[in-house]
């Protein structure tokens, strides 16, 4: 398996353009997780998919964040309009059914977001 | 919240010294996790100790728990300069809320 897949690798762009970050799970995982890093406030979960179905979103910063998972293969965050303190290493997660124990998460190699 | 709270920030060890990290969360969990993560890249799972499991070891690493005091500890022997990394613990109910990570640097 390849693993967690995350594209774009790095996005440059100027504030107030929207912004699309993709995540392709690894086959078979039913948990997706949509995590920002920044130094300040270190690793904050944004989202949580389980079955393709958002179950805790709390930690999406504000309105200009949406996340979509449409199929078990495949998720989007996207940021519209983007601003400069979106900046930020942005990853995507993902675990396989509950039912089989206590699960690791697989972290994909993340996107470097940067808002000028 | 966060889940997980990382202890010291940072530590500098010699190549051969036992690192030692610590962790604290704030509500009952079903287990605690460990992952690393190098300069620039997604976080590796290292460990998983179970709630009902007060101690586990996996190669160089030897995981513990106390859940009367909401801690973990991370102890990695024999380190070598390819353990520098930061390390997030990571405590999980249906989600992991991770810490701010400790940042272990292995001098050679």
């Amino acid at each position: 398996d390849a693993g967690v897949i995350q594209s774009p690798r790095h996005e440059v762009t100027e504030m107030g353009q929207e912004v699309t970050l993709r995540c392709k799970p690894i086959s078979g995982h039913n948990s997706l997780f949509w995590y920002r890093q920044t130094m300040m406030r270190g690793l904050e979960l944004l989202i949580y998919f389980n079955n393709n179905v958002p179950i805790d979103d709390s930690g999406m910063p504000e309105d200009r964040f949406s996340a979509k998972m449409p199929n078990a293969s495949f998720s989007t965050l996207k940021i519209q309009p983007s601003e400069p303190r979106d900046s930020a290493v942005y990853f995507c997660a993902s675990s396989g059914p509950v039912g089989r124990g206590y699960n690791e998460q697989f972290f994909g190699p993340g996107t470097r977001l940067t808002v000028l | 919240s966060q889940q997980g709270e990382e202890d010291p920030q940072a530590l500098s060890i010699q190549e051969g010294e036992n690192a030692t990290m610590n962790c604290s969360y704030k509500t009952s969990i079903n287990n605690l996790q460990w992952y690393r993560q190098n300069s620039g890249r997604g976080l590796v799972h290292l460990i998983l100790i179970r709630s009902n499991e007060r101690e586990k070891h996996s190669g160089r690493l030897r995981v513990t728990l106390d859940t009367s005091k909401k801690s973990s500890s991370l102890l990695i022997t024999a380190s070598r300069a390819a353990d520098t990394a930061s390390y997030f613990c990571g405590g999980s109910n249906y989600k992991l809320t991770f810490g701010k990570g400790t940042l272990l640097t292995v001098n050679p």
